[in-house]
């Protein structure tokens, strides 16, 4: 049974560009969620998906956006990228109490 | 706003000796919470979970303890391994399945 896989791996941009990141969630399992890890930093939730909605956001900006497909697989878009935006990119998907997370998106922002 | 908090950034135990990690929350709110293990360049690995409805939750080596009251959880390892070693967060949510609230995690190191 495949877990939550994400891609790609890692991923060097310039500043001002845009970026997507993928995920496809675990067998099963219909809810999406994005999360942001900087260095040192626990991650820090930037949206969930839920029947191809997003349900509920965090605090991050309008730059932020996601897509769910109807076969649960998700995107996450970032445009006019900051060098603030150097990061992990997790996504995690769940269907009840639990959230089980991918390995991880490296994003470096140049 | 930090809603959880992890006041330890690390803590070092020796193998079979019992770790405790603690975790401090300020959300009243917040009625589900996990632990979580990672490992450097994986995602965070699902340890143990707790619902406020309950104050104590147990899987093998691991017990999460929960204080309401005080606003307070622990991850207790016994006996603790050199494979545990790992940092740990500790997350909670208003609505179990909905958005973490993550703390910035406890390195742990078990040495032999």
């Amino acid at each position: 049974d495949a877990g939550v896989t994400q891609s790609p791996t890692h991923l060097i941009k310039t500043r001002g560009q845009q970026v997507t990141l993928r995920c496809s969630p675990k067998s099963g399992h219909d809810t999406v969620s994005w999360y942001q890890q900087a260095l040192g930093q626990g991650p820090q939730f930037i949206f969930q998906y839920y029947e191809e909605e997003e349900r509920q956001r965090g605090n991050f900006p309008d730059r932020f956006s996601g897509h769910q497909f109807p076969n649960y697989s998700s995107e996450l878009n970032v445009n006019a990228l900051l060098l603030g935006d150097s990061a992990l990119y997790l996504c995690a998907s769940n269907t009840a109490d639990t959230q089980y997370f991918g390995p991880g998106t490296r994003l470096t922002v140049l | 706003d930090q809603q959880v908090k992890q006041n330890s950034p690390s803590l070092s135990v020796q193998e079979g000796r019992i770790s405790i990690l603690n975790c401090d929350y300020t959300n009243s709110m917040f009625d589900y919470f996990l632990w979580y293990k990672k490992y450097p360049a994986e995602g965070p690995t699902f340890l143990i979970s707790i619902s406020s409805i309950k104050d104590k939750n147990e899987d093998g080596r691991f017990t999460v303890f929960l204080n309401k009251s005080a606003k307070h959880l622990s991850l207790h390892i016994v006996p603790s391994q050199p494979g545990d070693s790992a940092v740990y967060f500790c997350a909670a949510s208003a609505n179990s399945g909905y958005a973490l609230n993550f703390g910035k995690g406890t390195s742990l190191l078990v040495t032999p």
